[in-house]
């Protein structure tokens, strides 16, 4: 299987900050990278698909690169609605795998 | 619009079964694999299989064999889940998803959650 490494683990920071989340992958999975949202009590929400491509309706502060092994989510101008943890997973391979998640709180 | 509802709340003793439904509507059916994952209460996301509509084919991760089915009635577009002997372990949160070939197989759309609490 596929592990998804995540770093860090949790984070803090502050409105209008620039916030950057790692992924590494334990072998390539060229650009199936995506990245999800998820706050309480919900379910997760797609950001970010195929390490780079915004999906439609999310802020363009979001944004990802990477491709191979090691990945990055940034958020830039954080807002206090970006408050949720975050994952990524590959969909290179069965099984899918998700990284452990990265907590971030303003 | 497109979504995935799935069934409400459970609790379960433990050495017991579960079956979640996650109804589709708002796209075709069988034109997308639904994925399920689970999350246990302060953890993260567990992948536990795929489930092909058109085919009813069912691919699951290695912890879930032999414990797991993924089975689906296209008459009302919905999808299956049913957990065997249930332990306090199974104690989560059960999603559905979709999965979109033009994402890269990203999960676009998602159930609203089923919670699940085995205890005796």
């Amino acid at each position: 299987d596929i592990r998804m490494t995540q770093s860090p683990s949790s984070l803090s920071a502050s409105v209008g900050d620039r916030v950057t989340i790692t992924c590494r992958a334990s072998e390539t999975i060229n650009t199936f990278l995506n990245w999800y949202q998820q706050k309480p009590g919900k379910a997760p929400n797609l950001l970010i698909y195929t390490a780079s491509n915004l999906r439609s309706g999310v802020p363009s502060r979001f944004s990802g690169s990477g491709s191979g092994t090691d990945f990055t989510l940034t958020i830039s101008n954080l807002q206090p609605e970006d408050i949720a943890t975050y994952y990524c997973q590959q969909t290179y391979k069965t099984p899918r795998t998700f990284g452990q998640g990265t907590k971030l709180e303003i | 619009q497109v979504q995935l509802v799935q069934s409400g709340a459970e609790v379960k003793n433990p050495g017991a079964s579960l079956k979640v439904s996650c109804k589709a509507s708002g796209y075709t059916f069988t034109g997308y694999y639904i994925q399920w994952v689970r999350q246990a209460p302060g953890q993260g996301l567990e992948w536990m299989g795929r489930l092909d509509p058109k085919s009813g084919d069912a691919r699951l991760a290695q912890n879930f064999q032999g414990r797991v089915a993924m089975t689906r009635d296209t008459s009302i577009n919905t999808a299956y889940m049913e957990l065997t002997s249930l332990g306090s372990d199974d104690t989560a949160v059960y999603f559905c998803a979709r999965d979109y070939s033009y994402y890269g197989y990203a999960f676009d759309i998602w159930g609203q959650g089923t919670m699940v609490s085995v205890s005796s």
